[in-house]
């Protein structure tokens, strides 16, 4: 089974929008922690936001939120604002507890496009 | 300072060649790791190194041989280089075992092109 599964392959949004990014996971560990990154076109991996399965708020990062539902395994990632500059590739990855090696996962990407 | 580096940036050469992929850290972390990137964009891990121990090898070709002469330091060599190698590959580190809500830093990638 799929650790992380992001189901939007591609997403547009219109400048000044929100968009939302989708994310759940699979894991029976109680102990996990889930990022993203972002993975504009010239290719480097740049990290946004975590989130601890123990964290009982949501996190924010200035534009960017994590919806952290934990019932439903789902890590949903929030653009707020969105601008030009938000058009890359985004990736959900989970971190296990101990027993995973300390190796992030990640989901398949969705490629955001920010239009005018 | 850049904090996570890998040369070279690029490579291009034939299959059956030999090459090394180099990875550097500069942030006193404990674990260092190589993913790889499809053309698909998908990433997937390869190996994972804490304190220059191997502990992740995630069913990689044995063609394929990581070596961390220091904690700071994780290189890949490519023996017997095939098409299906071409891909981009990351180094990245983090913090170490227990750090779990630890970003990992990747470097920059290395764009590997087997003709």
């Amino acid at each position: 089974a799929q650790k992380i599964t992001q189901t939007q392959p591609g997403m547009f949004v219109q400048e000044k929008e929100a968009v939302t990014l989708d994310c759940t996971y699979d894991t029976s560990d109680p102990s996990y922690g889930l990022f993203w990154y972002k993975q504009p076109s010239s290719g480097e991996m740049i990290f946004l936001i975590y989130q601890g399965s123990y964290d009982q708020q949501n996190a924010t990062e200035g534009r960017y939120s994590l919806n952290f539902q934990k019932a439903r395994k789902s890590a949903n990632l929030v653009i707020s604002a969105s601008q030009l500059g938000d058009s890359a590739m985004y990736f959900c990855a989970m971190r296990e507890g101990w027993g995973g090696g300390n190796k992030l996962t990640f989901g398949t990407g969705t490629q955001l496009k920010v239009e005018l | 300072d850049t904090a996570v580096s890998q040369t070279p940036k690029y490579l291009v050469t034939q299959m059956g060649n030999d090459k090394s992929i180099k990875c550097e850290q500069n942030l006193g972390h404990d674990t260092m790791y190589w993913y790889k990137q499809d053309s698909k964009k998908f990433l997937k891990i390869m190996f994972s190194y804490n304190n220059k121990e191997l502990i992740i090898n995630e069913t990689v070709p044995n063609r394929f041989s990581p070596k961390s002469p220091d904690k700071a330091h994780l290189n890949l060599h490519i023996n017997s280089l095939e098409l299906g190698d071409s891909a981009v590959y990351f180094c990245a580190s983090s913090p170490g075992q227990g750090a779990m809500l630890a970003e990992a830093f990747f470097g920059q990638g290395t764009r590997l092109t087997v003709v």
